[in-house]
């Protein structure tokens, strides 16, 4: 596609409840990373892919997170039990690994708000 | 965990001046970036500088690095209402795996027209 995409673009829970967040890269990059953003908190790094490797998986902020991206393309961000402080907006970001061109390229975020 | 400062934390301005965004930032960076979000969802890329560049343009957009300083800035002129958004900078740092970025707080710029 001409962008990354993510879906849903936003989700509602339970407490307690898992949810999966998908996020599909611009084709051909092959490092892909999710990125949280809640309120009093910023923008911070969870995990990082290179092809279906994760070499840094250092932001995940405990356990009941986990992602896996399966043909170097396509990423699940799970988070299971999901508790009231992991309502936040979950960005992905792709960019194109080698060369000149460093950017990344982020998409639209699934808002996801636990009850 | 947020390295990064902007300020001001918020700016306000009438249509058709110029507006100054401050980065500061702590450690070594491969490269800057500078990414505008409206209304907090996705982040649209605006400007890379490297670590070797000291100023660089596009359109309205003038960014500038000092490492020295370990900060950056970016200048939006003739600003429109449309430019309304929260604006961060993000640094590759060379310590840091994968070139994942980290975040500066953000400025809210509003522009009134």
């Amino acid at each position: 596609g001409a962008g990354v995409s993510q879906s849903p673009s936003n989700k509602v829970t339970e407490k307690g409840k898992d949810v999966e967040l998908r996020c599909d890269p611009i084709s051909g990059h092959t490092a892909l990373y999710w990125y949280r953003q809640s309120l009093g908190q910023g923008l911070e790094f969870l995990i990082y892919f290179q092809g279906n490797s994760a070499p840094d998986k250092s932001g995940l902020p405990s356990d009941r997170f986990s992602a896996e991206r399966t043909g170097g393309s396509v990423s699940t961000l799970t988070i299971q039990r999901t508790q009231q402080e992991d309502s936040a907006v979950y960005l992905c970001a792709s960019r194109h690994w080698g060369g000149r061109v460093e950017t990344q390229y982020f998409g639209p975020g699934t808002r996801l708000l636990v009850l | 965990s947020q390295q990064g400062e902007e300020d001001p934390q918020a700016l306000s301005i009438q249509e058709g001046e110029n507006a100054t965004m401050n980065c500061s930032y702590k450690t070594s960076i491969n490269n800057l970036q500078w990414y505008r979000q409206n209304s907090g969802r996705g982040l649209v890329h605006l400007i890379l500088i490297r670590s070797n560049e000291r100023e660089k343009h596009s359109g309205r957009l003038r960014v500038t690095l000092d490492t020295s300083k370990k900060s950056s800035s970016l200048l939006i002129t003739a600003s429109r209402a449309a430019d309304t958004a929260s604006y961060f900078c993000a640094t590759d740092g060379r310590e840091t795996s994968g070139s994942r970025l980290t975040f500066g707080e953000g400025t809210q710029l509003t522009v009134n027209p």
